[in-house]
Formats: C-alpha cells, structure tokens, sequence
C-alpha cells in the first residue's frame, strides 16, 4: 500500500523564523508532488509543486525534492502568524492515472 | 470569476436517507475528484471523472455513486449504504488527467448525520 508520512505536529516557529515540513513517500515510482495549505475548517490550498529532484522556490517557499531518499520538503521562509495552518503533502504515483494520496498534514504555529 | 463551488455548506441527513452533493466548476477542467477528510487522517479518494460520461471508484466508493453527464459538474451521492458518512466532503478538479496536473479544490460540504 502506497504510504505518505507527516509528522503531525504541532510544529512551533517564532514568527521571522524559518519553518521546515517534511515528507517522506514508500514508492519509487512517485513522479508528483504537491504542498497544500489547509486552515482550520477551510479546503485545502495548493501551495507548490515540484517534479525533479532539487529545489523549487515561489516567493517565501521553497520546495526540495530527494527521490532517492524518498522525501520531499517544504521551507517557509520569514514566518508569519497567517502560516499558522496545517500543511497536507500529496504524491501521484506512476500508474494511478489521476490519483493523488495525501499524508495526514502538518500543523505549523506561528508565534508572535 | 473562474473556479468551483460546492453545495450546500453543511448538510444534515437522518440515518436511512439519500443525499447529493452539488459540485461545479467553470474552470474548463477535464478532471474532477471527491475527496473525504476525517479528523486526523489524510484525504480519501472516493470517485474521480478524467472525461464527459467516465468515471472510476477511488479507495473508498463503497456507499456512494457519482455521474458526469456534463463536463463543469460532478454530483456526488452518499447513500444508506455509507456506514458512516460524516465527514467533510471536498471536490477537486484539475485541466487535464493524470499525476502531472494540479488539483484544485471546492470549499467543501460538511455532512453530518443525525
């Protein structure tokens, strides 16, 4: 069974600070990858994706990618108190047509 | 003012009874997914549409029927078959098929049986 892994948290950054969200995936064969953003109660936001191996920047976020130790991150850099949320990875698996399975999120808090 | 929309925001159900959840979108996407979220686990896919009058079970279809009779909508039926259906219901949709395409989501139903 295909499995994506996320430390639930809480995870606990001072705001300004740099905020790290890991990933890890069981199959090989994964060729997609996407970080969503989820407020309490809302549906989720799709933040980044990244394909290949290394990293992906858009604005305060930094996507990175290791296939071969099968994880993928999510750095925010300069948080702030509106990134409080939780952050759901999704991997798309070769041969799944258009199937994405989600890990259970990581919840990030912002401290003032 | 592109993108979709779920109906209702909530929705109550006694046990025993049929209920659709509306899901729209005008974005031109091919694609359409529904997703339940229970607390503390992941999104679980329950059917998912890549074309017009196609469309094929997810992990957990068990209890719930879907049609695609047009290409902006994707009504989703939670059957008395669905042993427990509350939860939060969430329909995605992406351009094009495949794992290489972003999914995009509605703002969800929140269904609760009574």
């Amino acid at each position: 069974q295909k499995e994506v892994e996320q430390n639930s948290g809480p995870l606990s950054v001072p705001e300004g600070a740099i905020a790290s969200l890991n990933c890890t995936y069981s199959d090989r064969g994964s060729q997609s990858f996407f970080w969503y953003r989820q407020y309490s109660g809302k549906s989720p936001e799709l933040i980044m994706f990244i394909y290949s191996n290394g990293d992906k920047e858009d604005g305060r976020f930094t996507a990175q990618l290791n296939k071969a130790s099968q994880y993928v991150s999510l750095l925010i850099r300069d948080s702030q108190p509106s990134d409080s949320a939780t952050y759901l990875c999704a991997v798309g698996y070769t041969g799944t047509a258009s199937k994405l399975t989600f890990g259970t999120g990581t919840r990030l808090q912002v401290t003032l | 003012d592109g993108g979709i929309t779920q109906s209702p925001k909530y929705l109550f159900r006694k046990e025993g009874q049929n209920v659709t959840l509306s899901c729209e979108q005008n974005l031109n996407h091919d694609a359409m997914y529904w997703y339940r979220q229970d607390p503390g686990q992941g999104l679980r896919l329950i059917y998912y549409s890549q074309i017009v009058n196609d469309f094929q079970k997810g992990d957990i279809a068990e209890g719930y029927s879907v049609s695609r009779e047009k290409k902006e909508s994707f009504p989703l039926t939670v059957t008395s078959a669905q042993k427990n259906p509350t939860a939060f219901y969430l329909c995605a949709s992406s351009k094009l098929a495949g794992v290489l395409n972003e999914q995009f989501f509605g703002p969800g139903t929140r269904l609760t049986v009574l």
